[in-house]
């Protein structure tokens, strides 16, 4: 299992550029997500997906938007990408059921915005 | 806003010290989890507690929750340089709703 992957891990981008980070797991869970970490800041929740075909807002969804492509697959797209963007981009995913499970988390990509 | 606050936010210990870090929240929580961060790499779950537990072991962390005041703290006993990263708690604060909160993070470092 490689569990959740994105690509791509580096990214540099000029102000007003378009881009989309992909993230997919094999996990078949049911719930994805999209998180940005800054320094200092922790984690915050952009986007999450809590099944194939649904999508809702987290704690910064401005400026982004996202693609449950189906089960395995979570896109998060920049339409016009801002210095205040410039973050680490975690993708992550968690079964859901009956009881509470952990998420999975991606390896990261880091974009910077100039 | 950040639902949990962990404190302190960096800390430094010799090899073989034991590390304790707290966490405080705002709100009723079902579950509340800790995940460590090394350096450049994804988040990695180490142990949930749920809202009706109140301490919690697995190998050398123990967590405790304490629901009056919003508070949990996890102890690593025995510690390594390995166990040098960054700690998060997170909670879990409505069945369904299917959203963690994630802390601002404690920053630990052990000198070997």
């Amino acid at each position: 299992n490689a569990g959740v992957t994105q690509t791509p891990k580096f990214q540099v981008l000029k102000t007003g550029q378009s881009m989309t980070l992909q993230c997919a797991q094999d996990m078949n869970h049911n719930s994805m997500y999209w998180y940005r970490q800054d320094p200092g800041m922790g984690l915050r929740l952009i986007y999450y997906s809590a099944s194939e075909g649904t999508t809702d807002k987290g704690e910064v969804p401005n400026g982004y938007n996202v693609s449950r492509l189906n089960k395995r697959e979570f896109s998060l797209r920049l339409e016009s990408a801002a210095p205040s963007q410039t973050s680490v981009y975690f993708c992550a995913s968690r079964k859901t059921g009956l009881i509470f499970y952990e998420q999975y988390f991606g390896p990261g990509t880091r974009l910077t915005v100039t | 806003s950040q639902q949990g606050e962990e404190d302190p936010q960096a800390l430094s210990i010799q090899e073989g010290e034991n590390a304790t870090m707290n966490c405080s929240y705002k709100t009723s929580i079902n579950n509340l989890q800790w995940y460590r961060q090394n350096s450049g790499r994804g988040l990695v779950h180490l142990i949930l507690i749920r809202s009706n537990e109140r301490e919690k072991h697995s190998g050398r962390l123990r967590v405790t929750l304490d629901t009056s005041k919003k508070s949990s703290s996890l102890l690593i006993t025995a510690s390594r340089a390995a166990d040098t990263a960054s700690y998060f708690c997170a909670t879990d604060a409505n069945f369904g709703n299917e959203k963690l909160t994630f802390g601002t993070g404690t920053r630990l470092t052990i000198i070997p």
